[in-house]
């Protein structure tokens, strides 16, 4: 079984800062991937960034990047430059990539993302 | 990526009756899901759509309750049925394309039963 924690219900955020949003995942696949997903509040969930349990280099996208550390089970998204438009819900996922597995993804609880002006 | 639409947007329902969602790709996906969001909770799957069978259910999702269509590679449906209030959520549909990283969701409809 996946389970996916965050363990910050809301944060804040002073704009043109940076900010860590904070996710923890427990799994016994060998394959796996995460992803980061921003849900405004008009409630479209918009994909993020998408990092592999076999990628070595951290995944960057523009102002989002990704700072996985895998012994530690960790997948953190850093925003870089926060902006107003920055503020919304933020959840962590991740599913088995292996093929074999279910193709389901599992949901953090999310965090909710206040920048600041 | 894929663009993927749905409607109806949001509709306010009355208890008993039912919805039909419909959830349409600009692109042939190997792929589509629905989703449930009930208010201020994550996201939970319902079933994965399969094209030109039964849909597979998760625990807690009877076919009865949210029967899914998949009549092709680009279009699905999921109807909740007999709704009652606790089945006020955001329902969302989700595409998986054909590389392992990628997987979109659509804009979501917002359902309110009275």
């Amino acid at each position: 079984a996946q389970k996916i924690t965050q363990t910050q219900p809301g944060m804040f955020v002073q704009e043109k800062e940076a900010v860590t949003l904070d996710c923890t995942y427990d799994t016994s696949d060998q394959s796996y991937g995460l992803f980061w997903y921003k849900q405004p509040s008009s409630g479209e969930m918009i994909f993020l960034i998408y990092q592999g349990s076999y990628d070595e280099q951290n995944a960057t996208e523009g102002r989002y990047s990704l700072n996985f550390q895998k012994a530690r089970k960790s997948a953190n998204l850093v925003i870089s430059a926060s902006q107003l438009g920055d503020s919304a819900m933020y959840f962590c996922a991740m599913r088995d990539i292996s093929g074999a597995g279910s193709y389901q993804l599992t949901f953090g609880k999310g965090t909710k993302l206040s920048v600041i002006p | 990526s894929a663009v993927i639409s749905q409607k109806p947007s949001r509709d306010i329902c009355q208890r008993g009756t039912s919805l039909t969602i419909q959830c349409q790709v600009d692109s042939q996906v190997t792929m589509m899901f629905w989703y449930r969001q009930q208010p201020g909770q994550s996201l939970t799957l319902i079933a994965t759509a399969n094209q030109g069978s039964e849909a597979t259910y998760e625990s807690g999702f009877v076919i009865d309750k949210f029967p899914i269509s998949r009549p092709n590679l680009t279009f699905s449906t999921l109807t909740v049925s007999n709704m009652s209030p606790e089945d006020s959520s955001i329902y969302l549909c989700s595409v998986r394309t054909q590389g392992v990283s990628e997987q979109y969701f659509g804009p979501g409809t917002r359902l309110t039963v009275t």
